[in-house]
């Protein structure tokens, strides 16, 4: 049960795209097309952004989407905006009911 | 409008005890498996129980079993997490969170989250 690891922080310009990792195992995001993503906003609950991989939620912008290779998942966000500065985070299930979280990206709009 | 609001945190001394209480409104409560999932002050997610929708099985991450025990009343619409031997590495905002379902299958992600109560573990 160790958490998926992200990078500490992401940035980028309005308008471009930026992309998250999140790295687990052959027991977690290996082995299930089930990582969702997360975005939380200072002193916010998180918000459900993707899931199973690459399904984005009603209401949730095509300009985020996801991908998974291997162990490793990804969340890019095209087309940044001043809205998407915020803390992200992937979840996978990990079997047997479980779950493991990322350690979290800080995305900046520069 | 679909609702999780938390309840019952507070400040505990280490080594005691907590119950916390999820109220569920504006979706068929019964339905779902709800999870808890805890934020220490300046960290990340980590996901700690969920129970089935009829509470037959329950899940733990390693570092609270034994301790902290989840149970739902669905007569009530509420989920709670009983929180026992407590440690200053409990310190967190506690969430519950629902586990999302599409077209009546599970799908793994955390669709509804409440507003989180803070749990402070202190002497």
């Amino acid at each position: 049960q160790s958490a998926l690891t992200q990078p500490a922080s992401v940035s980028g310009s309005p308008g471009q795209s930026i992309t998250i990792s999140c790295t687990g195992t052959s027991s977690d995001v290996g082995s299930y097309n089930l990582v969702s993503w997360y975005q939380q906003h200072p002193g916010k609950a998180p918000k459900l952004m993707i899931y199973e991989g690459s399904k984005r939620p009603s209401g949730v912008s095509n300009r985020f989407s996801g991908s998974k290779s291997g162990n490793t998942a990804s969340l890019t966000i095209s087309g940044l905006q001043a809205e998407d500065e915020a803390d992200y985070y992937c979840c996978s299930y990990a079997g047997s009911s479980t779950f493991v979280f990322g350690t979290g990206t800080k995305v900046t709009v520069l | 409008e679909v609702q999780l609001v938390e309840s019952g945190g507070g400040l505990v001394q280490p080594g005691g005890s907590l119950r916390l209480s999820c109220a569920a409104s504006g979706f068929t409560f019964s339905s779902y498996w709800m999870s808890w999932v805890r934020q220490a002050p300046g960290k990340g997610l980590e996901w700690v129980a969920n129970i089935k929708q009829d509470g037959s099985e329950k899940y733990y991450v390693d570092s609270v079993k034994g301790r902290f025990t989840i149970s739902r009343d669905n007569a009530k619409n509420s989920l709670y997490l009983q929180m026992n031997s407590l440690r200053a590495e409990d310190t967190a905002v506690y969430y519950c969170a629902r586990e999302g379902m599409i077209q009546g299958v599970i799908s793994y992600a955390f669709d509804i989250w409440g507003q989180g109560t803070m749990v402070t573990v202190s002497s």
